[in-house]
């Protein structure tokens, strides 16, 4: 399988705190994208983050790329209650055309 | 905004039967995927579709097949169902991106039980 991995698998903090993940991948990629999922809902696009990018910022959102060591991470500052959920990394394999691979996803949850 | 619209929200099928998950994009999007979800393993991509009537094999095609006739529609075929095959599934569609790469959008996933 070229599946990613995620880490930690699950994540609990407080309010107002930094939660940070990492998503590991295997192959080579053309970008590399974050996804929330809500409960038992389907996925929402946060960010994506080209292969010649190494660090890139949308609102609270932070995430960035080594593709030296096929790693990544994302880091949510400032934590809400509302943030609870899977967040799950997405790489673009260099194939020619886009095929997505989902990494296994962290359980985010943020306490009040 | 952009729809993606899965055809069942919650679905009970028996064991062995011929089963239909159809997916509709309202976005004119080149690209299409089908994913099923569960507990610890993440998404796994079961097939994708970049242009009408083309397919291309994910990581875990067996014991599925698609359809895409239309641009708009891209439909899994569970061929004979079995309980193993009792997930969530999950689709999605993207712009062709031209290597650029484009954020997909999803369904709200069907939630299939095989009994």
């Amino acid at each position: 399988s070229q599946q990613g991995e995620e880490d930690p698998q699950a994540l609990s903090i407080q309010e107002g705190e930094n939660a940070t993940m990492n998503c590991s991948y295997k192959t080579s990629i053309n970008n590399l994208q974050w996804y929330r999922q809500n409960s038992g809902r389907g996925l929402v696009h946060l960010i994506l983050i080209r292969s010649n990018e190494r660090e890139k910022h949308s609102g609270r959102l932070r995430v960035t790329l080594d593709t030296s060591k096929k790693s990544s991470s994302l880091l949510i500052t400032a934590s809400r209650a509302a943030d609870t959920a899977s967040y799950f990394c997405a790489t673009d394999e260099n194939t020619g055309f886009q095929k997505l691979v989902f990494g296994t996803g962290t359980r985010l949850l943020v306490s009040p | 905004d952009v729809k993606v619209t899965q055809s069942s929200r919650y679905l009970v099928k028996r064991t062995g039967e011929k089963v239909f998950l159809e997916c509709v994009q309202d976005m004119d999007h080149e690209n299409m995927f089908w994913y099923r979800q569960d507990p610890g393993l993440g998404l796994r991509l079961i097939y994708f579709s970049y242009d009408v009537k083309m397919k291309e094999k994910g990581d875990i095609p067996e014991g599925y097949s698609v359809s895409r006739e239309k641009k708009e529609r891209f439909s899994l075929i569970l061929e004979s169902a079995s309980t193993n095959q009792t997930s969530m599934y999950l689709c999605a569609s993207s712009l062709l991106g031209g290597g650029r790469g484009t954020e997909a959008f999803f369904g709200q996933g069907t939630r299939l039980t095989v009994v």
